[in-house]
């Protein structure tokens, strides 16, 4: 079957580096994609990788390795307004995207 | 507009009732979404449509049905409402080109079945 695990939540300092993985299992394989949510709001786009490596974008940066089926989110500089869930989806053959449960973050000051 | 939009934001409805939630984004984007988002769950694909006139089965299509008239409006419908359908329902969008292929989401419908 297909599946996602990524840890239930996560607790983190202001200012601090903090890494939160992903494992997928999915029919076919079209690029994992990182989404933030903050409480009560809608997901919003923050990173896709498709091959190996890893991809930077600000304080933010994901890693893919789509021979162990795993990739994380690295956050940097920790800010009050990062505590969010963070979902972590792979997109499947079909083009359908496969989501965790997310990954809530509660960044302390 | 901008974007996606839903409506409404919120509702409480009697199990039995018949309830569409709306859905309209101004994107161009061919191909649209719902999601149910569930306490410990992740989100859980309803019904899709990858062009208008267009739609598809996702994971939980029971109870919910859909059509896609024109690019734009993506209405998700629930013929009987009953209690397991209280959730948050998102709707989504995407270019459906490319190679990446991201999803962009309305703000959603927190929708209460008693």
């Amino acid at each position: 079957g297909q599946n996602i695990d990524q840890p239930t939540e996560m607790t983190a300092t202001e200012g601090a580096i903090v890494q939160i993985n992903c494992t997928y299992q999915t029919s076919g394989f079209n690029g994992l994609f990182w989404y933030q949510q903050h409480a009560g709001e809608a997901p919003t786009f923050l990173s896709y990788n498709v091959l190996d490596g890893l991809e930077e974008k600000g304080r933010f940066s994901s890693f893919l390795s789509r021979s162990k089926g795993y990739s994380y989110l690295l956050l940097k500089e920790l800010q009050m307004k990062d505590s969010a869930s963070y979902l972590c989806a792979a997109m499947d053959s079909n083009y359908q995207l496969i989501w965790g449960a997310g990954t809530k973050l509660i960044i302390k000051p | 507009i901008a974007g996606i939009t839903q409506a409404p934001t919120s509702q409480i409805l009697a199990a039995g009732r018949r309830m569409t939630l709306r859905c309209t984004q101004d994107m161009r984007h061919n191909a649209m979404y719902w999601y149910r988002q569930d306490l410990g769950l992740g989100l859980r694909l309803i019904h899709y449509s990858n062009t208008a006139g267009t739609t598809g089965k996702g994971e939980v299509p029971d109870g919910y049905s859909v059509s896609r008239a024109n690019t734009d409006d993506f209405p998700l419908t629930l013929a009987s409402a009953v209690p397991s359908q209280t959730s948050v329902y998102f709707c989504a969008s995407s270019p459906l080109s490319g190679n990446t292929d991201t999803q962009y989401f309305g703000p959603g419908t927190r929708l209460t079945v008693l």
